[in-house]
């Protein structure tokens, strides 16, 4: 059973086009954090959120956590295929360090 | 700067024998995570390190698993006897301290095939 569901499972669009995915959970965390990961290599972190509603941006990307602290969203502005990808959402739990992973989100840009 | 170091990059071998990973954390990190990624599970966190120490092994599927950090710069996770369904790809992660919020730094992983 997994805390954090990612959806979608799979993504595919063109260059240009605007996504959004999403990371729930009926569980509060502390702090959430999305990562990237690419073939053959670790995942990369890309943005922390820790305060309810807290909105980060990073260049074309827009990072959402959820008022209730139990859900976050990962909004991507004209994908390009350098964005290609599995997205990660993880929720740190009341234990420090202690970080649970989301299902993912395999992204795939097309030229 | 290195970043986490886990070998072997690949291996393969057969059901029932033993399975030696290691991992060198990026140096002044003082916590270390040991994950598993298939297919089916995602991302599971498998023991966590601090300061050398196991603070949680909850996720450590069965006593067929073993984790050591004998020092800061060194961690092994150890599978006898191995079985195909540990088949996964066992990520070393680093972070530099115990506080909220902490960064993970994920090595590039070991991808084991259990024949």
């Amino acid at each position: 059973t997994q805390l954090l569901e990612q959806s979608p499972q799979f993504l595919s669009i063109q260059e240009g086009e605007n996504l959004t995915v999403y990371c729930n959970s009926s569980s509060v965390f502390s702090s959430l954090q999305w990562y990237r990961q690419e073939p053959g290599e670790g995942p990369v972190l890309l943005v922390t959120v820790v305060t309810g509603g807290e909105v980060k941006k990073l260049k074309r990307l827009t990072f959402q956590f959820g008022d209730a602290r139990k859900d976050s969203s990962l909004h991507i502005t004209a994908a390009q295929p350098g964005d290609t990808g599995l997205y990660l959402c993880a929720g740190e739990g009341n234990n420090f360090n202690k970080f649970y992973f989301g299902s993912g989100t395999k992204l795939n840009v097309k030229p | 700067d290195a970043g986490v170091i886990q070998s072997p990059r690949h291996e393969v071998t057969e059901m029932g024998q033993e399975v030696t990973l290691r991992c060198k954390p990026i140096s002044g990190h003082n916590s270390l995570f040991w994950y598993r990624q298939t297919m089916m599970r995602g991302l599971e966190l498998l023991i966590y390190f601090n300061n050398n120490v196991p603070i949680d092994d909850s996720g450590m599927p069965e006593d067929r698993f073993s984790a050591k950090m004998p020092n800061a710069s060194f961690s092994t996770l150890k599978i006898q006897p191995s079985e195909p369904r540990d088949s996964a790809v066992y990520f070393c992660a680093s972070s530099p301290d115990r506080g909220r919020n902490g960064e993970l730094f994920f090595g590039e992983g070991s991808r084991l095939t259990v024949l």
